[in-house]
Parts: structure tokens; sequence; C-alpha cells
């Protein structure tokens, strides 16, 4: 079976740092998806992780360790626009599937 | 590069009543994706086309919902009849797994927000 798990709301304040967790379980494993979703819009592209380890971009991180099934996405110098859903994702092995965790919904306070 | 289109960008019918979304991708994608997303969920994917083949309908009701890809091109999704089960935003993503990247990023349009009353 496929399950992907991640916390269904955080709430940070503007300023400070977040760390959105996402754990999953799948058959076949190709690389792992945060996308960003604002309320009412389109899920857009943040990150791709398909090796162990940290990868930078901005003001958003995103880890990846294959051998736990663990993958979190840091956002820096939270900004009141970062308030949105943010999706994990796994891009599975043959057939170009992506499976969707059902997102964390990140509330940025003043 | 224009983004992947798709009309209308809200229906509300009654249930039992048919509909119809219809998706135009970004140019050259050979992969297109029909996402069910039901309020506060991931999206759920209902059918994947390769060119103007099916790959993946596993999650397709099929006693109610049907979808083509007529010349590889442009797709339609079809709901009939509809259930009040089926009030949701439904999707259109596209991609190109032999694009620049190695990974199959998917670029996703609007949604179509369907309210079945």
């Amino acid at each position: 079976g496929q399950n992907i798990d991640q916390p269904t709301e955080m709430t940070a304040t503007e300023g400070a740092i977040v760390q959105i967790n996402c754990t999953y379980q799948t058959s076949g494993f190709n690389g792992l998806f945060w996308y960003q979703q604002h309320a009412g819009e389109a899920p857009t592209f943040l990150s791709y992780n398909v090796l162990d380890g940290l990868e930078e971009k901005g003001r958003f991180s995103s880890f990846l360790s294959r051998s736990k099934g663990y993958s979190y996405l840091l956002l820096k110098e939270l900004q009141m626009k970062d308030s949105a859903s943010y999706l994990c994702a796994v891009y599975l092995t043959g057939g170009f599937k992506t499976i969707f965790g059902a997102g964390t919904r990140l509330f940025v306070k003043a | 590069e224009a983004g992947v289109a798709q009309s209308p960008r809200y229906k509300i019918i009654e249930k039992r009543q048919s509909v119809a979304f219809w998706c135009n991708p970004i140019s050259g994608h050979a992969t297109l994706y029909w996402y069910q997303q039901i309020l506060g969920q991931g999206p759920k994917l209902l059918i994947q086309f390769q060119n103007n083949g099916v790959v993946d309908d596993s999650q397709l009701p099929k006693d109610r919902f049907s979808a083509e890809r007529l010349k590889g091109v442009d797709s339609t999704l079809k709901i009939q009849p509809a259930k009040l089960e089926d009030s949701a935003v439904y999707l259109c993503a596209s991609s190109s797994p032999s694009g620049t990247h190695s990974y199959n990023e998917q670029f996703f349009g609007p949604g179509t927000r369907l309210t079945v009353l």
C-alpha cells in the first residue's frame, strides 16, 4: 500500500523558522516533491529530492532520508504570504506516477 | 510559455446531472493527469494519460466518470450522473518526463470547482 503522513495544521510567527515533516511508506520510490498550494489555487512546485540530504533554495530547504522514509520542508524568515498548504508527494518508480499526502496547512501570524 | 488551461473555473449542478471539464496542457507535454481534490485533502489521481493512451485509471469511478484525450493533446473529464460526494476541485496537470529535469515535475491548471447540490 501507499501511505504519506504529514501534520494537518501548523502555526508559526512571522520571521520565525518552521519545519514541516513528512513520512512515507510506498512500494517503489523515485524521489519526493514538495508543492505549495494557496487557498483556492493550484499547487506549485517547490522542491524535489532524490538523494539523501538537504537541498537549499533561498528561504526554503528540503531534506530527505530514504532509509527512514522521512522528509521535511524548512521555511526560514517566515512571511505572511507563506500561509498556505504544503503538499508532500512521492514520485514512484515506473509510470511517471506521483501520489500526494493530505497536506499541511501553515498559518503565519504577525 | 502558456500554462495549463482549464474550463470552466466553477460549476454548480444538481445531483444526477452531467458535467464535463476541459483541459489543455502545456504544449509538448506528453503526460496529462486529472486529480480530484476534496476540501482539506491532497489531490487524488483519477486518471493519467501518456499521449493518448491511459497509463493509470485505477481510482477512476468508471460507472460514472469517463475521460478521453483524443489526439494526445487536450482532454475532457465527464461525470454522469453526478453525486453529492463529487463536490470537489478537479485539477488537471501535465508533465514532460523527457524534459530538462530528470524528475517529473507536474504543472497544474487553476482547477474547476464543482458543487453538486
